[in-house]
């Protein structure tokens, strides 16, 4: 069984430009969730895309969007980046099923806005 | 607003003892909670959930236990081992529409299990 897997791990960007993070669920998984992590805090949600349309949004600016492809892999798109953008950004899928869901997280892309 | 609180940033254990992390929330919608592991360079690793129907929940060395009544949750590892030594996420979901697949998570607190 494969997990998750983001990539990059590591990216710097300047202020202004815009980046595509890549995340591959978990095998059989159908279900992808993205979260922000900024130092010393928890993961924040910030969407989640179920068969390929987005299913859930935390509380992000619209600058902040994303896709699922038919093999549920996932992207997240960042326009207009800021500083405030550097963060670690984990990508989680799950299968939704009995009871509830449980989301298993990649090892994260660490982004760097200068 | 800071809906689940883990107010204690770092704990010390030795080794084969109680290790025992606190998380507080302040939704009485949340009605699955989670416990996640946390080492450098990694994402979260899922370690025990519990159900807002149950109050205890056990997998090995890991218990969570729930208080709805107090709005509080623990995980108990015994005995704790150096492997452990890792940040601990507490995270709590409700259900509905506007809640679909969003864990709100606290703030991570420090473990370190000393030899």
């Amino acid at each position: 069984e494969t997990g998750v897997t983001q990539s990059p791990t590591h990216l710097i960007k300047t202020r202004g430009q815009q980046v595509t993070l890549r995340c591959s669920s978990q095998s059989g998984h159908n279900t992808v969730s993205w979260y922000q992590q900024a130092l010393g805090q928890g993961p924040q949600f910030i969407f989640q895309y179920y068969r390929e349309e987005e299913n859930g949004r935390g509380n992000f600016p619209p600058r902040f969007s994303g896709l699922q492809f038919p093999n549920y892999s996932s992207e997240l798109n960042v326009n207009a980046l800021e500083l405030d953008d550097s963060a670690l950004y984990l990508c989680a899928s799950s299968l939704p099923g009995a009871e509830r869901e449980t989301q298993y997280f990649g090892p994260g892309t660490r982004l760097l806005v200068l | 607003d800071q809906q689940v609180k883990q107010n204690s940033p770092s704990l010390s254990v030795q080794e084969g003892r109680i290790s025992i992390l606190n998380c507080d929330y302040t939704n009485s919608m949340f009605d699955y909670f989670l416990w996640y592991k946390k080492y450098p360079a990694e994402g979260p690793t899922f370690l025990i959930s519990i159900s807002s129907i149950k109050d205890k929940n056990e997998d090995g060395r890991f218990t969570v236990f729930l208080n709805k009544s107090a709005k509080h949750l623990s995980l108990h590892i015994v005995p704790s081992q150096p492997g452990d030594s890792a940040v601990y996420f507490c995270a709590a979901s409700a259900r509905g529409s506007s809640n679909t697949g969003k864990l709100i998570f606290g703030q991570g607190t420090t473990l370190q299990v000393k030899p």
